[in-house]
């Protein structure tokens, strides 16, 4: 089975702070990880993967298999990263499973 | 382009009612999923299509559920005699390919009275 878990629901931090977004996740085969993000009033749509090792919006997470962890960081918080933050797994059965969210109030 | 669009955008139903919820994919996305979000919660596998074949349907919470997708294009989500703990969101997703990026439609709100 196939589990990923988000320990924060909430997360508030200062314009121009650090931000980390916690994600474990349990596979037994090799997974593929991503965060998908979604605004006020918009659809979930994909951040980033691990795959791809992008930097995205100035957010990068890294893939550490023997945490089991794909933590999501930003350096420099803005006012508009303030929204709904999903980790999610794809397992070798190409099914998503999600994390149950985690809400990132940026104040200014 | 167009992105995946999702229909009716609400539907208030009274226990025991038939609902079915539309999804129209992107135009060529062959891979079309859907999911169910329940409140506080983040979205949980229900099933998901190749063209018209329903590859995996164990994420159906119950018999109750029945997904369709006759065509290999529009798909439908279908919930006889609904219950209280169906009320969630309703999400689609649709990608061009099984490991290819999702791109989510706007959900169905789904509430049962």
């Amino acid at each position: 089975a196939q589990r990923v878990t988000q320990p924060e629901k909430l997360l508030s931090v200062f314009k121009g702070a650090p931000v980390e977004l916690k994600c474990n996740y349990s596979y037994s085969g090799s997974p593929e990880l991503f965060w998908y993000v979604q605004y006020s009033r918009q659809r979930l749509q994909l951040l980033l993967r691990h795959i791809s090792r992008e930097s995205i919006k100035g957010f990068t997470a890294d893939l550490n298999k023997g945490e089991t962890s794909f933590h999501l960081k930003k350096p420099f918080a803005q006012e508009e990263d303030s929204a709904m933050y999903y980790c999610a797994l794809r397992g070798e059965d190409y099914k998503l499973s999600f994390g149950a969210g985690t809400t990132v109030t940026v104040r200014a | 382009g167009a992105g995946v669009s999702q229909s009716p955008r609400y539907k208030v139903a009274k226990r025991g009612q038939d609902v079915a919820l539309r999804c129209d994919p992107i135009s060529g996305h062959v891979s079309l999923f859907w999911y169910q979000q329940a409140l506080g919660q983040g979205p949980e596998f229900l099933t998901y299509f190749q063209n018209e074949a329903q590859l995996d349907k164990s994420g159906l919470p119950s018999d109750r559920f029945f997904a369709e997708r006759p065509e290999g294009s529009v798909s439908t989500l279908k919930i006889q005699r609904t219950q209280q703990e169906d009320s969630a969101v309703y999400l689609c997703a649709s990608s061009a390919g099984l490991t290819n990026e999702q791109f989510f439609g706007p959900g169905t709100r789904l509430t049962v009275l």
